[in-house]
């Protein structure tokens, strides 16, 4: 199975601040990436697909770019609604897989 | 809109089974195939396995570690899709989500709420 790290593991930061998550696969997915943002007690929600396509009615502060074996997300601007934790997912290989996730916390 | 929802979980002891449902609605279901994660306390995200279209043939998936325990089936004409557990382990304890693949890929825009499954000893 394909085995994706992210890091960090938690992340401190403040309102406003600008934010990136790493993504590494352990062999290429080309851009065949997904990310997900889940808060406590809710299912993950999709933020961005095929590693930088933003989804339908997906904030614009949120950004994802890289291909291969690595891949960020960044948050430009971060907002109160925003601290949760993050996962990417690769969909290049069965069986999918997820990063570990990041959680974001205030700081 | 599109929804679904998971029902069927709750507290079981280790050895039994539970079966989980997974209702659809706001779209056509047998068109997409379905799949289930799973997330322990704590812990991070699980593919559990999925089910193909009638189209693609309907055939299943597992994770390798679930095989022969766990059985997904779907019945079209209702718009559910079925978890079937059997010989549950305390490890097997998490919430259990069914999804919806986008038609480009197997990432998920579709999710249900959850349903949390507890295995005691």
């Amino acid at each position: 199975d394909i085995q994706m790290t992210q890091s960090p593991s938690t992340l401190s930061a403040s309102v406003g601040d600008r934010v990136t998550i790493t993504c590494r696969a352990s062999q290429s997915i080309s851009t065949w990436l997904a990310w997900y943002q889940q808060r406590p007690g809710k299912a993950p929600k999709l933020l961005i697909y095929k590693a930088s396509s933003l989804e339908s009615g997906g904030p614009s502060r949120f950004s994802g770019s890289g291909s291969g074996t690595e891949f960020t997300l960044t948050i430009s601007s971060l907002q109160p609604e925003d601290f949760a934790t993050y996962y990417c997912q690769q969909y290049n290989f069965y069986p999918v897989t997820f990063g570990q996730g990041t959680k974001v916390e205030i700081k | 809109e599109e929804q679904l929802v998971e029902s069927g979980g709750g507290l079981v002891q280790a050895g039994r089974s539970l079966r989980l449902s997974c209702t659809a609605s706001g779209f056509t279901f047998a068109d997409h195939p379905m799949s289930w994660f799973r997330q322990a306390p704590g812990r991070g995200l699980e593919w559990v396995g999925f089910i193909r279209s009638k189209a693609h043939g309907g055939t299943t998936e597992y994770a390798a570690s679930l095989k022969g325990r766990f059985t997904i089936s779907r019945d079209d004409s209702k718009s559910i899709g079925y978890l079937q557990m059997n010989s549950l382990k305390t490890e097997d304890t998490a919430v259990y989500y069914c999804t919806r693949s986008h038609s480009s890929g197997y990432y998920y825009a579709y999710w249900g709420q959850g349903t949390l499954v507890t295995v005691s000893s």
